[in-house]
């Protein structure tokens, strides 16, 4: 059964600090590894999509890594600023036909003054 | 370009009524995926329309169905409404040639309808 776990499921962290939000997945086949924000009562927006040949990529102040020997993926906030506070969702497409996506449970981030 | 529109943004039904959600992609995405969001079950995947033909199902009753038009807007019904049907109802619009997932396409949330059941 394909699954993505997330962790830890909430964090809390002061303004300016880094953190790292992590993904593991059992997908197969692998596909894609995207990382989502949703901020409370909106949809989620996307942050960055990787493929196999991946193993970093960038948006701003989000860094994504994915490692597709361990299955794992990593997502890192630099300086981390108010507006950060939202939930984190990591996705994964087992690209088979259709391409169907399988949703992580979430990390809520709180980012404090 | 407009982002993806959905109607109603709040609804409160009673059990046993039905409801109809709506959802207008973004101009020239032709294909629209509906999903559920609770708090204890995360964001789980309903059904997606290409090109007005259902392409793919997740494990929901039959309860859920949908349909899409012409234009691309989809609508999304619920017959029978239960309790455990309160939540966040998404939708997503992208222009994939295989699925939502595929590689070349990102998938455009709309703001979702959420619906309470009492």
């Amino acid at each position: 059964k394909n699954q993505v776990e997330q962790s830890p499921q909430s964090l809390i962290i002061l303004e300016g600090k880094n953190c790292t939000l992590q993904c593991n997945y059992t997908v197969s086949p692998f596909s894609n590894l995207r990382w989502y924000k949703q901020d409370t009562g909106r949809g989620p927006v996307s942050l960055t999509i990787m493929t196999f040949s991946e193993n970093t990529k960038s948006n701003g102040r989000y860094t994504a890594t994915l490692d597709a020997d361990t299955k794992q993926s990593s997502l890192h906030i630099t300086a981390s600023q108010l507006s950060d506070s939202a939930s984190y969702i990591c996705v994964v497409s087992d690209g088979a036909a259709g391409n169907k996506l399988t949703f992580g449970g979430g990390t809520r981030v709180l980012v404090k003054p | 370009k407009a982002g993806v529109t959905q109607t109603p943004r709040y609804l409160i039904k009673t059990r046993g009524q039905q409801v109809t959600l709506s959802c207008s992609p973004i101009s020239g995405h032709r294909s629209v995926s509906w999903y559920q969001q609770t708090p204890g079950q995360g964001l789980q995947f309903l059904f997606e329309y290409f090109s007005e033909t259902q392409r793919n199902k997740g494990n929901f009753p039959g309860r859920f169905s949908g349909r899409q038009f012409s234009n691309s807007r989809s609508e999304m019904n619920v017959s029978t409404l239960e309790l455990g049907d309160s939540a966040l109802y998404l939708c997503a619009s992208s222009s994939p040639r295989r699925g939502p997932g595929a590689t070349t396409d990102t998938q455009y949330f709309g703001p979702g309808t959420r619906l309470t059941v009492l």
